[in-house]
């Protein structure tokens, strides 16, 4: 079983929907991830997150430290939204620098 | 935070020669790091690459196999050698800044 565990693997949607992506984890953590990566293949940081919420214009990503679970939800989604969003976790035992990446959500956004 | 830059960005190689993979950030860091995403896969951690010393390996990866240098605090060097098919992946750069960037990646395919 992965550390770090992704849902769906897969999600379409359309125009204008309310979107949201799981991600939970096994270990303790000192931090948690999400990313995004375009078909190109690069991959934006899109927050860092080590409790509570944060909001970045139609991003709200959110975490609950006790239930080791986050979401990340896409409000009014555009097909610009289409990518693969990837949880990733920072260990808090051993090395604090290791990210353990989910295999990400798969995200298609039509018009 | 960091740009980080890559070259080549993407490459078509023949089995058993090699690739270097450049790697370089606008800011000076301590640790960058080299992963690997293999077709369908999540990152998988290949190396930490220190200033003025030896990279560190992850499990399963190896120095013959994928040397790294890190001349200094901005830049470092990804080389994939003897290449195989199993060797196709994207490679990508990443730092702590303190959040963490990632490059573009390198789209390697082996023939």
């Amino acid at each position: 079983k992965n550390e770090v565990e992704q849902s769906p693997q897969n999600l379409t949607a359309q125009e204008g929907e309310f979107i949201t992506i799981n991600c939970s984890y096994s270990v303790g953590i000192s931090a948690l991830h999400w990313l995004q990566q375009h078909p190109g293949g690069g991959i934006v940081s899109l927050f860092m997150l080590s409790s509570g919420k944060k909001k970045h214009g139609r991003l709200i990503a959110t975490i609950n430290i006790q239930e080791k679970h986050s979401s990340l939800h896409i409000t009014a989604s555009h097909p610009r939204d289409s990518a693969v969003y990837i949880c990733a976790v920072l260990n808090s035992g051993g090395s604090n620098y290791k990210l353990t990446f989910g295999k990400g959500t798969l995200l298609t956004v039509n018009p | 935070s960091a740009v980080i830059s890559q070259k080549p960005s993407r490459d078509i190689c023949q089995r058993g020669t090699s690739l270097t993979i450049q790697c370089q950030v606008d800011s000076q860091v301590t640790m960058m790091f080299w992963y690997r995403q293999q077709p369908g896969q999540s990152l998988t951690l290949i190396a930490t690459a220190n200033q003025g010393s030896e990279a560190t390996y992850e499990s399963g990866f190896v120095i013959d196999k994928f040397p790294i240098s890190r001349p200094n605090l901005t830049f470092s060097t990804l080389t994939v050698s003897n290449m195989s098919p199993e060797d196709s992946s994207i490679y990508l750069c990443s730092v702590q800044s303190p959040g963490q960037y990632f490059g573009p990646g390198t789209r390697l395919l082996v023939l």
